[in-house]
């Protein structure tokens, strides 16, 4: 199956700074590839989305970029503020074919913004 | 909409007792899955659905025991509880099969088994 590695599993930022989340995948044929964030007690929610037809995609201060010759892709976020404190979970489609998988989670990157 | 709701959301069980993880969405969703969330492991999948009559494992289901009756409706079922399977479960829900669209969660069950 597919097998999704997620770095750093914490990263502090000064506020106001950037942030880098990356992820790597195993399954060739996944093709879809989503970024969860999760506040403390709260449930994961989506934030940002890209599929392996698209390189890039950018939603205000976060983007995606996706690199399928090498089989990773990152989460950037720009200009950090404290309200973006929060665990953030990388995910992969694997291939389907004829049924449906689920997705596959990295483990979490936990972001610190420092004040 | 009331979008994808779980009940209970704490229940303390102890070794050997069983109990069903209620799960019902009202987003006509086909594709329903459990998860569950430990500290550092992410979010397994236990198991999913891909519409009314129609289950299958996911990566942890030992344990575990589901069944989709209805579109709304995904129950997950702890036969005979274990420590191990303390954790926060996760119901959730998504309009596209594969789980390739946007993933709508419940708000978390968090069991502990003594």
């Amino acid at each position: 199956g597919e097998n999704v590695e997620q770095h750093p599993s914490t990263l502090s930022v000064q506020e106001g700074d950037s942030a880098v989340i990356k992820c790597t995948y195993s399954d060739s044929a996944s093709n879809y590839f989503p970024w969860y964030k999760q506040e403390l007690g709260k449930r994961p929610q989506l934030i940002i989305d890209i599929r392996s037809n698209v390189g890039e995609k950018k939603d205000q201060r976060i983007a995606v970029t996706l690199n399928k010759t090498a089989k990773h892709f990152s989460l950037h976020i720009t200009e950090t503020q404290p309200e973006d404190s929060a665990v953030y979970f990388c995910a992969a489609s694997p291939h389907s074919g004829g049924g449906a998988d689920g997705l596959t989670f990295g483990k979490g990157t936990h972001l610190i913004i420092q004040p | 909409n009331a979008g994808v709701t779980q009940t209970p959301k704490f229940q303390v069980l102890k070794t050997g007792q069983s109990m069903t993880l209620q799960c019902a969405q009202d987003m006509n969703h086909e594709y329903m899955s459990w998860y569950r969330q430990d500290p550092g492991m992410g979010l397994r999948l236990i198991h999913y659905s891909v519409g009314a009559g129609i289950t299958d494992q996911g990566e942890v289901p030992n344990g575990y025991n589901v069944s989709r009756s209805t579109t709304e409706d995904f129950p997950l079922r702890l036969l005979s509880a274990a420590p191990s399977q303390t954790s926060v479960y996760f119901c959730a829900s998504s309009y596209l099969e594969g789980a390739a669209g946007e993933l709508f969660f419940g708000e978390g069950s968090r069991l502990t088994v003594l």
